[in-house]
Formats: structure tokens, C-alpha cells, sequence
């Protein structure tokens, strides 16, 4: 089993809907996930940290299920510029953190 | 604070030559990760340093190599670049490996010809 996976879509939604993406993890011991976005071929940008239940900024929200191993992020009322990819990363237990492949949203007008 | 700052932002290079990348940070991290990114893939892992004089391979290390003589910086050498090797570049920095995020750098686009 992959240290992180995700769902690499893609999703194409309309403005303005909710959308949701999962990430799912198998240490157990992993104590704090982050939810990065990255635009085509710049860097990835920390969007979310989550180091307990749950973490929430406005439009976002990000929920973490350990009894599941899973985190998931929840896009609101989603603007045209939340097109990009999504990417769930996990630290690791050693030096090299794990990287979900992410997902891809689109949203059309 | 300019947090982690890489140079160049573009370079293409020919067969054969070689170019360093450079990576600085004004964190004072102790972490510090070179990654590369091929057209719709993830991040692989290159090289990656725990502190001043600690440097040790990732997932593609072959054709790299790193050295990290100060906390600040931490550049990325190809010695004989291939067409391969044809790629961005981000390097990336924390406070701790465990429970703080990575900070990237803008990156390096780089095409070997």
C-alpha cells in the first residue's frame, strides 16, 4: 500500500459548488497532514494544516478521520480560480515526506 | 523574510554541460529537499539534507548531487545534464521533518537539449 493516496480526478464542476477531495494515509502514527495547491508547473503552496480533528479558512475545510486514516478537503462555493491541483502531504517518520499524486479541479464557468 | 529563494528561475543547457542550482533559505531550517517535477507528474524526491554537513539521496538521485556546507543553502549540481534531466526544479525547506510544512522555492525550469 502507497504511503498517501489520493483520488486523482479530475473533477470539473460548476462555480459554486461544493466539492470534495479524500487523501488517505497508512501510518498510523502520523500525527499532522497538509493540503497544498499547486497551479501548473509553479510551486505547490501550503493552503491547510491539520494537526487534529479538523482545520477550517473560510471557503475551506479540511477533516481528518484516524480511526479511517483518511483527510479530506471540502471546497465551498468554488470560484474559477480554484482550478488547480490538489495535493495531500503527509510527514513522514523519518526525513522524507509522502506526497499524494493530487487532484485535479476544474471550475467551469 | 524571502523564505526559500531559488536561482535560476529558467536555463537550457546542452548535452553534456553542467550548471548548478542554486537553493538559499532565511528560516533558519534545519531541512532542507530538492525535488523534481516532469509535465503531469508528481515530485520525486532527489536529495534531501537534516542539517549543515548531512546530505543523503531520495528516490532519483542518479545524475545529482548536493552539498550543504551552511543552514542556508543547499545547492543542486549536474555534472553531465541529459536530456533526461529535463524538468522543474523546486527545492523546499522546514523547521522539522515531523509536524511543520514544507516551504517551496518558485523553481528552476530547466531544458537539456
Amino acid at each position: 500500500r502507497k504511503e498517501v493516496e489520493q483520488d486523482p480526478g479530475p473533477f470539473n464542476v460548476p462555480e459554486g459548488a461544493t466539492v470534495a477531495f479524500n487523501c488517505t494515509y497508512s501510518n498510523s502514527a502520523s500525527q499532522s497532514f497538509f493540503w497544498y495547491r499547486q497551479d501548473c508547473r509553479k510551486e505547490p503552496k501550503l493552503l491547510m494544516s491539520v494537526y487534529s480533528s479538523g482545520n477550517e479558512d473560510g471557503r475551506f475545510t479540511a477533516q481528518l478521520n484516524r480511526a479511517s486514516q483518511y483527510i479530506s478537503l471540502l471546497i465551498r462555493d468554488s470560484k474559477l480560480s480554484d482550478s488547480a491541483t490538489y495535493l495531500c502531504v503527509v510527514p513522514p517518520t523519518g526525513n522524507q515526506f509522502y506526497f499524494g499524486t493530487g487532484t485535479s479541479l476544474t471550475v467551469i464557468p | 523574510n524571502a523564505g526559500v529563494t531559488q536561482t535560476p528561475k529558467f536555463r537550457i543547457l546542452k548535452i553534456g554541460q553542467s550548471m548548478t542550482l542554486q537553493c538559499t533559505q532565511d528560516m533558519n531550517h534545519n531541512y532542507m529537499y530538492w525535488y523534481r517535477q516532469d509535465p503531469g507528474m508528481g515530485l520525486k524526491l532527489i536529495y534531501y539534507s537534516v542539517g549543515a554537513g548531512i546530505t543523503d539521496k531520495g528516490e532519483v538521485p542518479n545524475g545529482y548531487n548536493v552539498s550543504r556546507s551552511t543552514t542556508e543553502d543547499f545547492p543542486l549540481r549536474l555534472e553531465l545534464a541529459a536530456p533526461s534531466q529535463t524538468s522543474v526544479y523546486f527545492c523546499a525547506s522546514t523547521r522539522s521533518s515531523y509536524n511543520s510544512p514544507l516551504h517551496f522555492g518558485n523553481g528552476t525550469r530547466l531544458t537539456v537539449t
